[in-house]
């Protein structure tokens, strides 16, 4: 069974970058496809990027391209996603999910928040 | 992008009912949508992929159903368990995008 522990909970200022880890137990994170999705209160659900298996590259949605880094420590199954650029549009929740050959999302971690505000 | 609508937004229901909530796709992506339930605090769960097919551990009273570009995700029987906020997510094109979220309530 996998498991997917985030870190804990930030506090930044706008124009500062965050970078959240997931551990990854139960699998190595080689023999996974890591994706990150974020949620800002109340709101929906937004895919962010992750790791396409089939090209074997990380991809990432239009929106955040040039904003967004999301890298692997393979000896420590550990992800990360480190946004730069803060603003308060994004203060959110932070998923990182395993992706099913890419595409669904059936693992969750537990969620990390992070606020921005001057 | 490919634009997911749910419908409702929000569903009043009772312990029992009979539940069905609508996803639709602003243009075809065959059967690659999955449905999640989401609860307050707690991350999203996976409860269908391939439109119809069930997550291993979720309840029967759940299905799915559809292709092209309307989905439907029904509950049999609601039970107290099932309170929570559902969302569509389609993985035919990228970048994947998610409905807007339908929340159910009691009644």
């Amino acid at each position: 069974q996998v498991q997917l522990v985030q870190s804990g909970a930030e506090v930044k200022k706008p124009g500062a970058s965050v970078k959240v880890s997931c551990k990854v137990s139960g699998y190595t994170l080689t023999e996974l496809s890591m994706h990150w999705v974020r949620q800002a209160p109340g709101k929906g659900l937004e895919w962010m990027g992750g790791f396409d298996p089939e090209d074997g590259e990380t991809i990432y949605a239009q929106k955040f391209q040039g904003r967004v880094t999301m890298t692997e420590d393979t000896s420590t199954d550990t992800a990360y996603m480190e946004l730069s650029s803060l603003r308060s549009e994004d203060t959110a929740v932070y998923y990182c999910a395993t992706g099913n050959m890419g595409n669904y999302f059936d693992y969750w971690g537990q969620g990390t928040l992070v606020t921005v505000s001057s | 992008d490919i634009q997911m609508t749910q419908s409702p937004s929000t569903l009043s229901a009772s312990v029992g009912d009979r539940v069905t909530i609508t996803c639709r796709a602003s243009q075809s992506i065959s059967s690659w949508l999955a449905w999640y339930q989401q609860k307050p605090g707690k991350a999203p769960k996976l409860l269908i992929y391939k439109a119809s097919s069930l997550e291993s551990g979720v309840p029967s009273r759940f299905s799915g159903s559809g292709s092209g570009t309307e989905f439907t995700l029904t509950i049999s029987s609601l039970q107290p368990d099932d309170f929570a906020t559902y969302y569509c997510q389609q993985y035919n094109s990228l970048p994947w995008t998610f409905g807007q979220g339908t929340k159910v309530e009691i009644k």
